[in-house]
Protein backbone atom coordinates (compact mmCIF):
# COMPACT_ATOMS: atom_id res chain seq x y z
CA UNK A 1 0.00 0.00 0.00
CA UNK A 2 1.08 3.71 -1.02
CA UNK A 3 2.54 5.80 2.20
CA UNK A 4 1.36 9.16 2.97
CA UNK A 5 2.49 12.11 4.33
CA UNK A 6 0.89 14.61 6.56
CA UNK A 7 1.76 17.63 8.49
CA UNK A 8 2.21 16.69 12.18
CA UNK A 9 -0.33 19.42 12.96
CA UNK A 10 -2.46 22.64 12.19
CA UNK A 11 -4.59 24.88 13.88
CA UNK A 12 -7.76 26.54 12.52
CA UNK A 13 -9.59 29.48 13.56
CA UNK A 14 -13.79 28.07 14.70
CA UNK A 15 -16.55 28.71 11.94
CA UNK A 16 -13.77 28.52 9.30
CA UNK A 17 -12.92 25.93 6.81
CA UNK A 18 -10.39 23.67 8.14
CA UNK A 19 -8.31 22.19 5.03
CA UNK A 20 -5.85 19.35 5.59
CA UNK A 21 -3.32 18.42 3.17
CA UNK A 22 -1.92 14.63 2.38
CA UNK A 23 0.43 13.07 -0.06
CA UNK A 24 0.50 9.86 -1.78
CA UNK A 25 2.91 10.42 -4.39
CA UNK A 26 3.45 6.56 -4.87
CA UNK A 27 -0.29 5.75 -4.78
CA UNK A 28 -1.55 3.00 -7.46
CA UNK A 29 -4.55 3.11 -9.96
CA UNK A 30 -6.65 0.60 -7.92
CA UNK A 31 -5.67 2.24 -4.37
CA UNK A 32 -8.60 4.30 -2.10
CA UNK A 33 -7.73 7.66 -0.45
CA UNK A 34 -9.51 7.25 3.11
CA UNK A 35 -9.74 9.89 5.69
CA UNK A 36 -9.98 8.94 9.65
CA UNK A 37 -10.16 11.55 12.88
CA UNK A 38 -10.13 10.08 16.59
CA UNK A 39 -11.01 11.89 19.27
CA UNK A 40 -9.13 11.48 22.44
CA UNK A 41 -9.50 8.19 23.73
CA UNK A 42 -12.50 7.11 21.49
CA UNK A 43 -12.28 4.51 18.29
CA UNK A 44 -11.24 5.87 14.83
CA UNK A 45 -14.08 7.50 13.31
CA UNK A 46 -14.43 7.34 9.11
CA UNK A 47 -14.75 10.49 7.47
CA UNK A 48 -14.87 9.60 3.66
CA UNK A 49 -13.24 7.86 1.36
CA UNK A 50 -12.55 8.46 -2.81
CA UNK A 51 -10.75 6.81 -5.54
CA UNK A 52 -10.39 9.51 -8.06
CA UNK A 53 -13.52 11.87 -8.00
CA UNK A 54 -13.77 14.39 -5.23
CA UNK A 55 -16.59 13.32 -2.78
CA UNK A 56 -18.67 15.08 -0.30
CA UNK A 57 -20.54 13.90 3.03
CA UNK A 58 -22.40 15.76 5.61
CA UNK A 59 -19.02 15.95 7.42
CA UNK A 60 -16.67 16.82 4.96
CA UNK A 61 -15.53 16.97 1.28
CA UNK A 62 -12.53 15.30 -0.47
CA UNK A 63 -10.81 16.57 -2.95
CA UNK A 64 -8.35 14.54 -5.16
CA UNK A 65 -5.94 16.13 -7.41
CA UNK A 66 -6.02 14.79 -10.75
CA UNK A 67 -2.72 13.02 -10.96
CA UNK A 68 -4.09 11.51 -7.51
CA UNK A 69 -0.65 12.33 -5.51
CA UNK A 70 -2.14 14.38 -3.07
CA UNK A 71 -5.57 15.22 -1.87
CA UNK A 72 -7.11 17.70 0.76
CA UNK A 73 -10.26 16.79 3.44
CA UNK A 74 -12.03 20.10 4.26
CA UNK A 75 -14.26 20.64 6.95
CA UNK A 76 -16.63 23.36 5.78
CA UNK A 77 -17.44 24.96 9.25
CA UNK A 78 -14.53 23.81 11.93
CA UNK A 79 -16.21 23.45 15.46
CA UNK A 80 -14.02 23.03 18.71
CA UNK A 81 -15.77 19.29 18.33
CA UNK A 82 -13.51 18.78 15.31
CA UNK A 83 -10.52 19.07 17.16
CA UNK A 84 -8.87 15.63 16.35
CA UNK A 85 -6.28 13.75 14.94
CA UNK A 86 -6.73 13.16 11.03
CA UNK A 87 -5.49 10.15 9.19
CA UNK A 88 -5.41 9.65 5.85
CA UNK A 89 -4.87 5.96 4.48
CA UNK A 90 -4.14 4.62 1.52
CA UNK A 91 -6.30 1.29 0.83
CA UNK A 92 -5.83 -1.17 -2.09
CA UNK A 93 -8.93 -1.91 -4.02
CA UNK A 94 -9.93 -5.66 -4.46
CA UNK A 95 -12.21 -7.63 -5.86
CA UNK A 96 -13.10 -9.26 -2.93
CA UNK A 97 -12.81 -5.98 -0.65
CA UNK A 98 -9.75 -6.79 0.53
CA UNK A 99 -6.51 -4.79 1.56
CA UNK A 100 -5.62 -3.60 5.02
CA UNK A 101 -5.61 0.30 6.49
CA UNK A 102 -2.65 0.79 7.84
CA UNK A 103 -2.85 4.37 9.89
CA UNK A 104 0.40 6.83 9.95
CA UNK A 105 1.38 9.05 12.26
CA UNK A 106 -1.82 11.77 11.11
CA UNK A 107 -2.47 15.50 11.46
CA UNK A 108 -3.89 16.84 14.93
CA UNK A 109 -5.83 19.30 14.00
CA UNK A 110 -6.88 21.78 17.31
CA UNK A 111 -10.00 24.00 16.36
CA UNK A 112 -9.46 27.03 18.55
CA UNK A 113 -12.08 29.81 19.71
CA UNK B 1 -23.03 1.85 10.05
CA UNK B 2 -22.48 -1.46 12.18
CA UNK B 3 -22.51 -1.32 16.02
CA UNK B 4 -19.27 -3.00 17.14
CA UNK B 5 -19.27 -3.42 20.97
CA UNK B 6 -16.18 -4.85 23.09
CA UNK B 7 -16.19 -6.54 26.53
CA UNK B 8 -14.32 -5.49 28.50
CA UNK B 9 -14.13 -1.80 27.86
CA UNK B 10 -10.76 -1.72 30.18
CA UNK B 11 -9.00 -4.00 32.31
CA UNK B 12 -6.38 -3.97 34.29
CA UNK B 13 -3.94 -7.19 34.49
CA UNK B 14 -1.23 -8.65 36.59
CA UNK B 15 2.14 -9.49 34.54
CA UNK B 16 2.01 -13.15 33.31
CA UNK B 17 -1.75 -13.65 33.08
CA UNK B 18 -4.35 -13.84 30.22
CA UNK B 19 -7.06 -11.74 29.02
CA UNK B 20 -9.29 -12.33 26.20
CA UNK B 21 -11.54 -9.30 24.41
CA UNK B 22 -14.56 -9.94 22.89
CA UNK B 23 -15.58 -8.03 19.23
CA UNK B 24 -19.29 -8.35 18.83
CA UNK B 25 -20.88 -6.81 15.22
CA UNK B 26 -24.89 -5.86 15.02
CA UNK B 27 -24.92 -7.35 11.34
CA UNK B 28 -22.81 -9.62 9.45
CA UNK B 29 -19.14 -7.99 8.05
CA UNK B 30 -17.23 -10.37 5.88
CA UNK B 31 -13.43 -8.31 6.93
CA UNK B 32 -12.61 -8.31 10.83
CA UNK B 33 -9.32 -6.39 12.00
CA UNK B 34 -7.61 -6.12 15.31
CA UNK B 35 -5.48 -3.18 16.48
CA UNK B 36 -3.31 -2.38 18.76
CA UNK B 37 -2.46 1.91 19.93
CA UNK B 38 -0.05 1.93 22.48
CA UNK B 39 0.29 5.01 25.09
CA UNK B 40 0.75 8.76 22.77
CA UNK B 41 0.56 6.38 19.51
CA UNK B 42 -1.25 5.78 16.42
CA UNK B 43 -2.50 2.40 15.41
CA UNK B 44 -0.69 -0.76 14.70
CA UNK B 45 -2.74 -3.78 12.54
CA UNK B 46 -2.45 -6.88 14.74
CA UNK B 47 -4.24 -9.43 12.13
CA UNK B 48 -6.68 -10.13 10.02
CA UNK B 49 -9.86 -12.35 11.55
CA UNK B 50 -10.62 -14.58 8.78
CA UNK B 51 -13.99 -16.50 9.42
CA UNK B 52 -13.50 -19.79 9.52
CA UNK B 53 -9.55 -20.22 9.17
CA UNK B 54 -7.03 -18.75 10.83
CA UNK B 55 -6.24 -15.33 11.32
CA UNK B 56 -3.23 -13.53 9.48
CA UNK B 57 -0.84 -11.96 11.32
CA UNK B 58 1.32 -8.81 10.77
CA UNK B 59 4.61 -8.62 10.72
CA UNK B 60 5.90 -8.72 14.43
CA UNK B 61 2.83 -10.53 16.03
CA UNK B 62 2.24 -14.00 16.43
CA UNK B 63 -0.36 -16.16 17.17
CA UNK B 64 1.21 -17.24 20.46
CA UNK B 65 1.21 -14.41 21.71
CA UNK B 66 -1.89 -12.72 20.37
CA UNK B 67 -4.36 -15.94 19.62
CA UNK B 68 -7.81 -14.95 17.26
CA UNK B 69 -10.79 -16.43 16.59
CA UNK B 70 -13.25 -16.00 14.68
CA UNK B 71 -16.01 -18.52 14.80
CA UNK B 72 -19.11 -17.11 12.39
CA UNK B 73 -19.65 -13.65 10.57
CA UNK B 74 -20.21 -11.33 13.78
CA UNK B 75 -17.83 -12.62 16.75
CA UNK B 76 -14.37 -12.51 17.06
CA UNK B 77 -11.56 -12.96 20.21
CA UNK B 78 -8.37 -11.26 20.56
CA UNK B 79 -6.10 -12.84 23.56
CA UNK B 80 -3.44 -11.20 24.74
CA UNK B 81 -1.13 -14.22 26.59
CA UNK B 82 1.40 -13.90 29.08
CA UNK B 83 1.02 -9.79 29.37
CA UNK B 84 3.88 -7.52 30.28
CA UNK B 85 3.81 -4.16 31.00
CA UNK B 86 4.85 -3.29 27.04
CA UNK B 87 0.77 -5.13 26.19
CA UNK B 88 -0.69 -1.79 27.88
CA UNK B 89 -2.23 -0.50 25.19
CA UNK B 90 -6.22 0.23 23.80
CA UNK B 91 -7.30 -3.04 21.70
CA UNK B 92 -9.54 -2.59 18.91
CA UNK B 93 -11.86 -4.28 16.94
CA UNK B 94 -12.54 -3.43 13.54
CA UNK B 95 -14.37 -4.08 10.77
CA UNK B 96 -15.82 -4.26 6.77
CA UNK B 97 -18.15 -5.36 4.30
CA UNK B 98 -21.08 -4.18 6.00
CA UNK B 99 -23.98 -4.46 3.50
CA UNK B 100 -25.12 -1.19 3.53
CA UNK B 101 -21.80 0.45 3.10
CA UNK B 102 -19.34 -2.15 1.95
CA UNK B 103 -16.28 -0.44 1.73
CA UNK B 104 -16.50 1.40 4.80
CA UNK B 105 -14.40 0.15 7.81
CA UNK B 106 -15.68 0.90 11.17
CA UNK B 107 -14.03 0.66 14.29
CA UNK B 108 -15.46 -0.38 17.95
CA UNK B 109 -14.87 1.69 21.30
CA UNK B 110 -11.68 -0.11 22.31
CA UNK B 111 -10.40 -2.02 25.02
CA UNK B 112 -7.86 -0.56 27.54
CA UNK B 113 -5.39 -3.06 29.07
CA UNK B 114 -3.07 -2.00 32.16
CA UNK B 115 -0.50 -4.62 32.75
CA UNK B 116 0.92 -4.40 36.30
Amino acid sequence: DAKTTQPTSMDCAEGRAANLPCNHSTISGNEYVYWYRQIHSQGPQYIIHGLKNNETNEMASLIITEDRKSSTLILPHATLRDTAVYYCIVRVKTYSNTGKLIFGQGTTLQVKP
Amino acid sequence: SAVISQKPSRDICQRGTSLTIQCQVDSQVTMMFWYRQQPGQSLTLIATANQGSEATYESGFVIDKFPISRPNLTFSTLTVSNMSPEDSSIYLCSVRGWSQRYNEQFFGPGTRLTVL
